[in-house]
């Protein structure tokens, strides 16, 4: 089964909150889970990402939490800003005839009120 | 810093018609992508390419599209006979050569129109 499963498909955080977005998978073939930050009318950003042996990876403000057993990684913004306002796709990779292609999640869209 | 650059940023074209979009990969990259993005819905792909030929293709990806990378620096789809339901955003993406190199750079993508 190829598909990600993300969660919620919007988000309203206060200014200096925490947003947690979710995702889920079946496959145990992905080995590589991005996320990935798009604003109105650009593409897909990449923000952080992680690989399956690491349990937790954090970047600034973004961190990924990720459960191999579960199956599930999330995607915390800690001390959300209103500049954070953007889709968020959390996405994972599968090595498929020699290149690895990404299957996306249905994005969540965030919006951080000032 | 490097990027992938995709022309034009905005195609319009009647149903029937072929086009041909295109995209500059970020220079040492090797592996080649394109996906597409229904308005509103999640990223899907479309084909990836090594090499010259095509590694994979999805179920999107039928007869009517196809992918060249006709010099050094170009990638390009084209559609030959465009549909109403092919109206979308469409991304390039690039990422470099290896086991390991798994990020994907995307390009700002062409929002394609079909009327």
């Amino acid at each position: 089964q190829q598909q990600v499963k993300q969660s919620p498909q919007s988000l309203i955080v206060q200014k200096g909150g925490i947003s947690i977005i979710n995702c889920a998978y079946e496959n145990t073939a992905f080995d590589y889970f991005p996320w990935y930050q798009q604003f109105p009318g650009k593409g897909p950003a990449l923000l952080i990402a992680i690989r399956p042996d690491v349990s937790e990876k954090k970047e600034g403000r973004f961190t990924i939490s990720f459960n191999k057993s579960a199956k599930q990684f999330s995607l915390h913004i800690m001390d959300s800003q209103p500049g954070d306002s953007a889709t968020y796709f959390c996405a994972a990779s599968i090595i498929t005839s020699g290149t690895y292609k990404y299957i996306f999640g249905t994005g969540t869209r965030l919006k951080v009120l000032a | 810093e490097p990027e992938v650059t995709q022309t034009p940023s905005h195609q319009v074209t009647q149903m029937g018609q072929e086009v041909i979009l295109r995209c500059v990969p970020i220079s040492n990259h090797l592996y080649f992508y394109w996906y597409r993005q229904i308005l509103g819905q999640k990223v899907e792909f479309l084909v990836s390419f090594y090499n010259n030929e095509i590694s994979e293709k999805s179920e999107i990806f039928d007869d009517q599209f196809s992918v060249e990378r006709p010099d050094g620096s170009n990638f390009t789809l084209k559609i030959r006979s465009t549909k109403l339901e092919d109206s979308a955003m469409y991304f390039c993406a690039s990422s470099e050569a290896g086991r390991g190199s798994y990020e994907q750079y995307f390009g700002p993508g062409t929002r394609l129109t079909v009327t």
